[in-house]
């Protein structure tokens, strides 16, 4: 059974940088055909899509994050993580990691979260 | 961006009741379409994707339809597990973006 499990500072200070790991067990984060994604969820915006990265370590970020977040796998420890700069009281949220993975119907693949992890609450305030 | 429109934004219903949730994408996406649900505490759990496809131990209560810009979530003979918000989210190019979800609430 595969598992995510989100790490990290819950209270981050304004202009400093948010980082969370996310512990796979149960694959590996090298292992085809997943990717490995990040995603936030605010009372007010609702679900947004951070970004991901592939199991050959190709990243994809949100253009609205482009310039501020980083997303990186370490496979000797099976996780991967996400940095966030300079961050503002916009970016608490609760953070979830989760895969993200390929359905085939009929030969047309169809991109999809089909595990996720149980979220961690990230408050931005000094 | 592509814009994700979900309505209603609440929904009032009871035990045994059948809703239909809608969902509109602001370009054509195909089936590119995946609900979720998600319960309060908890992460989004995914039932259907493309459109249509049950994800595999999801209830056969639960149905999709559509393709291209307007799409629909039904859930047939509602159960009291059901009651939860539920968002829908294309994967038809990144970055995938979600509709602003649909609480579903004890009438």
């Amino acid at each position: 059974q595969v598992q995510l499990q989100e790490s990290g500072p819950g209270l981050v200070k304004p202009s400093e940088t948010l980082s969370l790991t996310c512990t796979v067990s149960g694959a590996s984060v090298n292992s085809e055909p997943y990717y490995w994604t990040w995603i936030r969820q605010t009372p007010g915006k609702g679900l947004d899509y951070i970004g991901y990265i592939s199991n050959n370590g190709k990243t994809d970020y949100n253009p609205s994050l482009n310039s501020r977040v980083t997303i990186s796998a370490d496979t000797a420890k099976n996780h991967f993580s996400l940095r966030l700069s300079s961050v503002t009281a916009a970016d608490t949220a609760v953070y979830y990691c989760a895969r993200l993975t390929i359905g085939d119907v009929w030969s047309i693949y169809y991109y999809y979260m089909d595990v996720w992890g149980k979220g961690t609450t990230v408050t931005v305030s000094s | 961006d592509i814009r994700m429109t979900q309505s209603p934004s609440s929904l009032s219903a009871s035990v045994g009741d059948r809703v239909s949730i809608t969902c509109r994408a602001s370009q054509g996406i195909g089936s590119y379409l995946n609900w979720y649900q998600q319960r309060p505490g908890e992460a989004p759990k995914v039932l259907i994707f493309g459109a249509s496809t049950l994800r595999s131990g999801v209830p056969s209560r639960f149905s999709g339809s559509g393709s291209g810009t307007d799409f629909t979530l039904t859930i047939n003979t509602l159960q009291p597990e059901d009651f939860a918000s539920y968002f829908c989210q294309h994967s038809y190019m990144t970055p995938y973006t979600f509709g602003q979800g649909t609480k579903l609430e004890f009438k």
